[in-house]
């Protein structure tokens, strides 16, 4: 399977603990974004990484929250301290370049619970 | 700011009837880009296609159409003669870039759509 590829699928955390999401890009990719779906608020951007940089985290909440994309391994997106309004999916998608112009894939998604 | 609006949240169809999603976006910027993404019940974001603002062309993949009009900032997409496997959650992006160093992709609220046999 050629494609992005998100884990865990599921993932249940009770609130205080942290929170790991994995995302192993597209193969030739190498510009990750992630995005959450909350209910009933829809997908919103997170942040947008390439290989060790952040370009921007312009969505990303200050605290708590955090992503990286080393040169070798997946990109991880970490919360710390869990609280129930984290519950939600994530996303993690992929580009080829910079995402101008070029289509944006992504992966099944993890979904986080928080009880 | 871009702003994508799908004013219909559910529809219900019955089988092999024809439907349209609507979708109406908003962005200041000359070069943009829109998607459609379908998510089944099992979640996953399906990529469907992609539009430049450049090209008006309307596109035909099946039974899936999409029609673009600049002019009214829409662009919608019609399902023909529609299946039981096409109930989804259907998503209109739009990407344009954001100002903080990346193109991001602004997603409308979603249109349930729901195909009854």
């Amino acid at each position: 399977n050629a494609g992005v590829m998100q884990n865990p699928r599921h993932l249940v955390r009770r609130r205080g603990q942290e929170a790991r999401l994995r995302c192993s890009p597209m193969k030739g990719h190498s510009h990750v974004y992630w995005y959450r779906q909350l209910p009933e608020e829809g997908l919103k951007f997170m942040v947008y990484l390439q290989k060790e940089n952040i370009i921007d985290e312009s969505g990303m909440p200050k605290e708590r929250f955090s992503a990286e994309f080393p040169k070798e391994g997946p990109s991880i997106l970490r919360i710390q301290q869990v609280v129930r309004g984290d519950s939600a999916a994530y996303f993690c998608a992929s580009s080829s370049d910079r995402g101008s112009g070029n289509t944006i894939y992504f992966g099944e998604g993890s979904w986080l619970t928080v009880v | 700011a871009q702003k994508v609006t799908q004013a219909q949240t559910e529809i219900s169809v019955v089988e092999k009837e024809d439907v349209t999603l609507d979708c109406v976006y908003e962005t200041r910027d000359t070069t943009y880009y829109l998607f459609w993404y379908k998510q089944p019940p099992s979640g996953e974001l399906v990529f469907l296609i992609r539009r430049n603002s450049f090209d008006e062309q309307n596109e035909i993949s099946g039974r899936y159409s999409w029609n673009f009009q600049k002019s009214t900032s829409s662009f919608n997409f019609t399902i023909t003669a529609s299946q039981v496997v096409d109930s989804a959650v259907y998503f209109c992006a739009l990407m344009a870039y954001s100002g903080a160093g990346s193109y991001q992709l602004t997603f409308g609220k979603g249109t349930k759509l729901s195909v009854i046999p």
